[in-house]
């Protein structure tokens, strides 16, 4: 099955900096890749998502890239304010509605 | 347009009991997906109805069950509660129709102690 591993499982950057958060998947059939947002006491909020057919994706400051050979995709944060301080999972599925195979999280601190 | 909604938000149960945690998916959709989050484990899918028939199941126990209503709101039981059952649990709810293009909405979750 799917496995999704991601990294930094940490993430301490200054505000007005950059983040980057990368996870790399298994299963080559997967083909959408979402990113969710879990603050404190909230269930995981989506936050961008990408599907195979586009290897950029870029929502104001988050922007996601995708390399389907490698096998890896990332989530990239600019301008970084403290209101970005989370958990962040990236995920892996065949499809938008099939089980999300989920990565460990990443805990983003931005520093004011 | 309302979000998903879970009940209770917090429930504390003694080993051996059995617990029953509700989901209302966003209006529209059809499909219901339910996670479990623990520090240890992450976030693990425990199973997923549409249209009132389990569609998809993860790797977990019998003692772990689901069902779904007409309604499309989804219930999700445990019996013989054990210490390793506290979690987090997390429903999600999609339209469940466009395979290449839906997304899954999280409620809040069902904060689970088990003492």
């Amino acid at each position: 099955g799917e496995n999704v591993e991601q990294h930094p499982s940490t993430l301490s950057v200054q505000e007005g900096d950059s983040a980057v958060i990368k996870c790399t998947y298994s299963d080559s059939a997967s083909n959408y890749f979402p990113w969710y947002k879990q603050e404190l006491g909230k269930g995981p909020q989506l936050i961008i998502d990408i599907r195979s057919n586009v290897g950029e994706k870029k929502d104001q400051r988050i922007a996601v890239t995708l390399n389907k050979t490698a096998k890896h995709f990332s989530l990239h944060i600019t301008e970084t304010q403290p209101e970005d301080s989370a958990v962040y999972f990236c995920a892996a599925s065949q499809s938008g509605n099939t089980p999300l195979v989920f990565g460990k999280g990443t805990r983003l601190s931005v520093i004011a | 347009k309302a979000g998903v909604t879970q009940t209770p938000r917090y429930l504390i149960k003694t080993r051996g009991q059995q617990v029953t945690l509700s989901c209302s998916p966003i209006s529209g959709h059809r499909s219901v997906s339910w996670y479990q989050q623990t520090p240890g484990q992450g976030l693990q899918f425990l199973f997923e109805y549409f249209s009132e028939t389990q569609r998809n199941k993860g790797n977990f126990p019998g003692r772990f069950s689901g069902r779904q209503f007409s309604n499309s709101r989804s219930e999700m039981n445990v019996s013989t509660l054990e210490l390793g059952d506290s979690a987090l649990y997390l429903c999600a709810s999609s339209l469940g129709l466009a395979v290449s293009t839906d997304t899954q909405y999280f409620g809040p979750g069902t904060r689970l102690t088990v003492l």
